[in-house]
């Protein structure tokens, strides 16, 4: 049974509007959330995190929000770019577990010109 | 150069066949993970060591053992591959934090390895 959950495999989305990839998990342990990026021929590369203490945090054009009595966090892009076309996977981590980290399904992000 | 290294790039092996993936990284991080790629699954935890001493298994370990020859290494070995090995897989590494605060993974450019 998977813990950490992205419902959704795939979103296409005109350049310059907004993006919104979501993530769903089980596990109220989870005390760090974690956004990656991963292009094709490439390893993941870490995007924008959260700990449980924060609602939202924000690095340039993402924001992440969390929402921890919904177990829910989603990732916002405004304005996504073409650039910004690639798998994105969410992952949790937990200090009671060793802050190992363990990934969603990913969603395919394609943003078209 | 990248932090993280893994080799090979690609490979392709027979069913039967005993095979290795190597892992090295130039970040000093203690903590290093292996985790396989599936379309529809993400990635999952194989192996995963917080420091020399220590070997742990993840969510998938059976039909793989790993060895942790030095704090910058860390590799994998399929003892005797079968077809549903085949996938893409991914080394990482992280440190502890500061405080022991949470930290991210840092990922290698991945192996894809076919199991024939």
């Amino acid at each position: 049974d998977q813990q950490v959950k992205q419902n959704s495999p795939s979103l296409s989305v005109q350049e310059g509007r907004i993006s919104i990839l979501n993530c769903d998990y089980t596990n109220s342990m989870f005390d760090y959330f974690l956004w990656y990026k991963k292009y094709p021929a490439e390893g993941p590369t870490f995007l924008i995190s959260i700990s449980s203490i924060k609602d939202k945090n924000e690095d340039g054009r993402f924001t992440v929000f969390l929402n921890k009595s919904a177990k829910h966090l989603s990732l916002h892009i405004v304005p996504s770019q073409p650039g910004d076309s690639a798998v994105y996977f969410c992952a949790a981590s937990a200090m009671e577990y060793g802050q190992n980290f363990v990934f969603g399904p990913g969603t395919r992000l394609s943003v078209l010109p | 150069d990248a932090d993280v290294t893994q080799t090979p790039r690609n490979r392709i092996t027979k069913t039967g066949k005993r095979i290795m993936l190597e892992c090295s990284q130039t970040k000093g991080h203690d903590r290093m993970y292996w985790y396989r790629q599936d379309p529809g699954l993400g990635l999952r935890l194989i192996y995963y060591s917080f420091d020399v001493k220590d070997i742990n298994k993840g969510e998938i370990s059976d039909g793989y053992s790993v060895s942790r020859q030095a704090q910058a290494k860390f590799s994998l070995s399929l003892e005797s591959a079968i077809p549903n090995q085949t996938a893409l897989y991914f080394c990482a590494t992280s440190g502890p934090g500061q405080g022991f605060m949470n930290t991210e993974a840092f990922f290698g450019q991945g192996t894809r390895l076919t199991v024939v």
